[in-house]
């Protein structure tokens, strides 16, 4: 079977960086991909990693350890509205297999 | 321009019931999924078309019946209702079979009562 675990929350304050992680255990592997969902909202993409290293987009940034079976979305500079959930997914052939999802919450 | 529209937002209904949710994509996608997610806000895939052939059937009890008329839409009918059900239902698609970037709707969320 495939699993993604994450930590269910994470608490920070503006301007901080967080860190949320996601271990795997795929069958296959096909890269990492990261979505933000805010309550009552439709999870959106965020990133995609299909090699080991770091992808920065702007405030976002993924990394992934295929060897480790590990990744993780870096938040920088967090501001009030990145307060959402983030889920890590793996891509199967025919879907998409979404981790168990990080609540974050940004305290001003 | 809405890409994946859904339709009705929000079901409220009695145990027993049969009830519909709709989806259109305007992106030109050949694939489409439906997931529901629970309270937990755990994401689980439901089914799958390519081109409305059913690709994916995650398990999912006989009661719910997708159906693609096209590739541009796929319905979710719910027969029977029960109170697990209540969730929010998620519609999405994908470029093709393989492509790593889902689009989803707005959700619909379904209260069984």
């Amino acid at each position: 079977g495939q699993s993604l675990e994450q930590p269910s929350e994470v608490t920070a304050v503006e301007g901080a960086i967080v860190q949320i992680n996601c271990t795997y255990q795929t069958s296959g592997f096909y890269g990492l991909s990261w979505y933000q969902q805010h309550d009552g909202g439709a999870p959106t993409f965020l990133s995609y990693n299909a090699l080991d290293g770091l992808e920065e987009t702007g405030r976002f940034s993924s990394f992934l350890s295929r060897s480790d079976s590990y990744g993780y979305l870096l938040l920088q500079e967090l501001q009030m509205k990145d307060s959402a959930s983030y889920f890590c997914a793996v891509p199967n052939t025919d879907k998409l297999i979404f981790g168990t999802g990080t609540r974050l919450q940004v305290f001003p | 321009d809405t890409a994946v529209s859904q339709t009705p937002k929000y079901l409220v209904t009695q145990m027993g019931n049969d009830k519909s949710i709709k989806c259109e994509q305007n992106l030109g996608h050949d694939t489409m999924y439906w997931y529901k997610q629970d309270s937990k806000k755990f994401l689980k895939i439901m089914f799958s078309y390519n081109n409305k052939e059913l690709i994916i059937n995650e398990t999912v009890p006989n009661r719910f019946s997708p159906k693609s008329p096209d590739k541009a839409h796929l319905n979710l009918h719910i027969n029977s209702l029960e109170l697990g059900d209540s969730a929010v239902y998620f519609c999405a698609s994908r470029h093709r079979v393989g492509a790593n970037v889902l689009t989803f709707g707005a959700g619909s969320r379904l209260t069984v009562l």
